[in-house]
């Protein structure tokens, strides 16, 4: 059974830090990662979708590398700002299509 | 901007009835999915869809659960007779190829069922 880790669990900060946080997967039969953001009583809504060892991708303030070999991808927030805080969740995407999701790792930017 | 909606947004039932999940993804997109998500819990696949039949399906998917596209453009899934832990949010996600893997999925805002 594959398994998709996140960490932290959650995460507060003050408005202007930077934030980084990791996803772990199984790295044998690698195909995609999927990054996500998630408000409250709102759809997820996808960031990223990584396929390549050391892909890095940006969007605005947010980033995200992947490293296959060793089965992480990081998501970096530069200067965090309140409207930032939500539920960001990983997911690994295999041939079937089906997505096999981590805990997520809920942020909160104080302001 | 497309996107994909779903009613109701907040469902209550009784534990033993029928329930069904009704969603409406984007409109040129081919392959659908339905996942879940038990309070506290990861999100969890459930079924993918393709040309009116099921391409895959969990082991959590089981007789009680069925999928259908009865027209153009909803797509639907039925619990037959709901349990209590069948309560959670279910998320109905459409994405326009198949890409092993690496196609977007676009996600609903998902409906919260409540099995009493």
């Amino acid at each position: 059974i594959l398994n998709v880790e996140q960490s932290p669990q959650s995460l507060h900060v003050q408005e202007g830090d930077s934030t980084n946080f990791t996803c772990s997967f199984p790295s044998s039969n690698f195909y995609a990662l999927h990054w996500y953001r998630w408000e409250t009583a709102k759809s997820p809504e996808a960031l990223f979708v990584m396929t390549l060892n050391g892909d890095e991708k940006k969007k605005g303030r947010i980033s995200a590398t992947l490293n296959t070999k060793e089965g992480y991808s990081y998501l970096y927030i530069k200067g965090s700002q309140p409207e930032d805080s939500a539920t960001y969740l990983c997911a690994l995407g295999g041939a079937t299509n089906k997505l096999i999701f981590g805990t997520g790792t809920l942020l909160a930017v104080q302001p | 901007e497309p996107e994909v909606t779903q009613t109701p947004s907040h469902q209550v039932t009784q534990m033993g009835q029928e329930v069904i999940l009704r969603c409406v993804p984007i409109s040129n997109h081919l392959y659908f999915y339905w996942y879940r998500q038990i309070l506290g819990q990861k999100v969890e696949f459930l079924v993918s869809f393709y040309n009116n039949e099921i391409s895959e399906k969990s082991e959590i998917f089981d007789d009680q659960f069925s999928v259908e596209r009865p027209d153009g453009s909803n797509f639907t899934l039925k619990i037959r007779s709901t349990k209590l832990e069948d309560s959670a949010m279910y998320f109905c996600a459409s994405s326009e190829r198949w890409a092993s893997g690496e196609g977007e999925q676009f996600f609903g805002p998902g409906t919260r069922l409540t099995v009493l």
